[in-house]
């Protein structure tokens, strides 16, 4: 089954405690990215990248890292994370061809205290 | 920059139509549209690209002001299950077509209610 597949789906963690939100697709897509979503705001860009090593900052970078050393996987790295990095992440990913739609992950609900 | 969307809400009852709205100050390659329901992830419905293609569901329609750089999604005879969040996102226009990178506005809450 095509999917996009997220790790941990809930993380309850504390201020300043490094962690890591896993993301993989199988659909052999070229470009993936992150978003969070908080009420009011809409999806909004963390970083996407166009392909393996290629990166770029989306609309609220800061605060976070992403790597992209295999084709399949995005992982999204919050290396200090603070209360306001509570949120619900999506990681997406999709084809680059024509008909470009993005294929979501199920979210991630972080809460950072 | 979010593209602006509205109306931020609209309620309907079943059987009634609506338009959500989407407008970009950027030159656009695509406009995409998603649906989500509450704690799920969005879901596809529809893009619209610069030069009139288009590619959707099927008992959803759109069209793409390329000139105004706007678009809207028309939900006709709505049912209960067109509830939830609606959220265009937009690609900018770049050498080549797709640039790979969307931009989503705040979204549209849709309530239908019996």
């Amino acid at each position: 089954e095509a999917q996009v597949t997220q790790n941990p789906r809930y993380l309850i963690t504390v201020t300043g405690k490094k962690l890591t939100v896993t993301c993989s697709q199988n659909m052999n897509h070229e470009y993936m990215s992150w978003y969070r979503q908080d009420p009011g705001l809409g999806l909004r860009q963390i970083y996407y990248s166009m392909n393996v090593e290629v990166t770029d900052k989306g609309d609220v970078p800061e605060g976070y890292k992403v790597s992209r050393k295999e084709k399949r996987n995005f992982p999204l790295i919050l290396e200090s994370p603070s209360p306001n990095q509570t949120s619900l992440y999506f990681c997406a990913s999709s084809s680059g061809q024509v008909y470009n739609e993005q294929f979501f992950g199920p979210g991630t609900r972080l809460t950072v205290l | 920059q979010q593209p602006v969307q509205s109306p931020q809400a609209v309620i309907l009852r079943e059987g009634e139509d609506a338009v959500i709205n989407c407008s970009s100050s950027k030159a656009l390659y695509s406009v995409h549209w998603y649906r989500q329901k509450h704690g799920e992830a969005p879901v596809f419905l529809m893009i619209l690209l610069k030069g009139g293609e288009q590619k959707g569901h099927d008992k959803i329609s759109a069209s793409f002001n390329e000139k105004k750089q706007q678009s809207s999604l028309y939900l006709t005879a709505s049912q209960l299950s067109y509830s939830g969040t609606y959220f265009c996102g937009t690609e900018k226009a770049g050498y080549g077509g797709s640039q790979g990178n969307l931009i989503f506005g705040k979204g549209t809450k849709l309530s239908v209610k019996p």
